[in-house]
């Protein structure tokens, strides 16, 4: 019962350095969400995908990039990292409409100095 | 723009105690309220409201939603340490889910 898988953990970027965060499922949903999550401040969406080859800006996408090329795979890409982008991200998949109820992964907690 | 907004911020409560939590949305093209339970990781869900007045109930957790103010409640009844948590509560809107700030709930023994 892996759900929705995250790595890595924990990470400590310096300014400027890029880096992939990977997210993986294994419930063949074709929703999946990229999110990040300050202190006190609730989660921000950063990019959706609802199906593969499809993906959307959500209300935070500056700094970050996805592709979706397999239904499982949703990585987020931090280009040139800043340290405003220090934050936790969290990955979710979502049961398909009528069900809608987001799954999420354990987090990686990213530093940027 | 869309939003959702819960109160309090943060509550501190003795063993025993009832609170309610809220939370009130702004959103175009609404299709269901969320609540879900944050204890240092994830997010674990608790309860999904698509229909006004109905109320759900797990155990000593129970939620309504009311589609005409725009606002849904979270009740703990009985409350132990372990409801220690940030509860959040988020708004589907079709292909985006909107979550508030949440509110941080820490149960005193």
């Amino acid at each position: 019962n892996a759900g929705v898988t995250q790595t890595p953990k924990f990470r400590i970027l310096k300014i400027g350095q890029s880096m992939t965060l990977q997210c993986t499922q294994d419930m063949n949903h074709n929703y999946m969400y990229w999110y990040r999550q300050d202190p006190g401040m609730g989660l921000k969406l950063i990019y959706y995908s609802v199906g593969a080859g499809i993906t959307d800006k959500g209300e935070v996408p500056n700094g970050y990039n996805v592709s979706r090329s397999t239904t499982e795979d949703f990585p987020l890409r931090l280009e040139l990292a800043a340290p405003s982008q220090t934050s936790v991200y969290f990955c979710a998949s979502r049961t398909e409409p009528g069900l809608e109820k987001l799954f999420f992964g354990s987090g990686t907690q990213l530093s940027v100095l | 723009e869309d939003k959702v907004v819960q109160s309090p911020l943060s509550l501190v409560v003795h063993e025993g105690d009832t609170v309610t939590l809220n939370c009130s949305y702004e959103v175009t093209n609404f299709r269901s309220l969320l609540w879900y339970k944050q204890e240092k990781k994830a997010p674990t869900f608790l309860f999904m409201l698509t229909s006004s007045g109905i109320e759900k109930k797990s155990g000593r957790l129970s939620s309504i939603l009311d589609k005409k103010e725009l606002f849904s409640i979270l009740n703990i009844t009985a409350t132990q340490t372990g409801d220690s948590a940030i509860y959040l509560c988020a708004s589907n809107t079709g292909n985006q889910f909107y979550f508030g700030t949440g509110t941080s709930l820490t149960v005193i023994p």
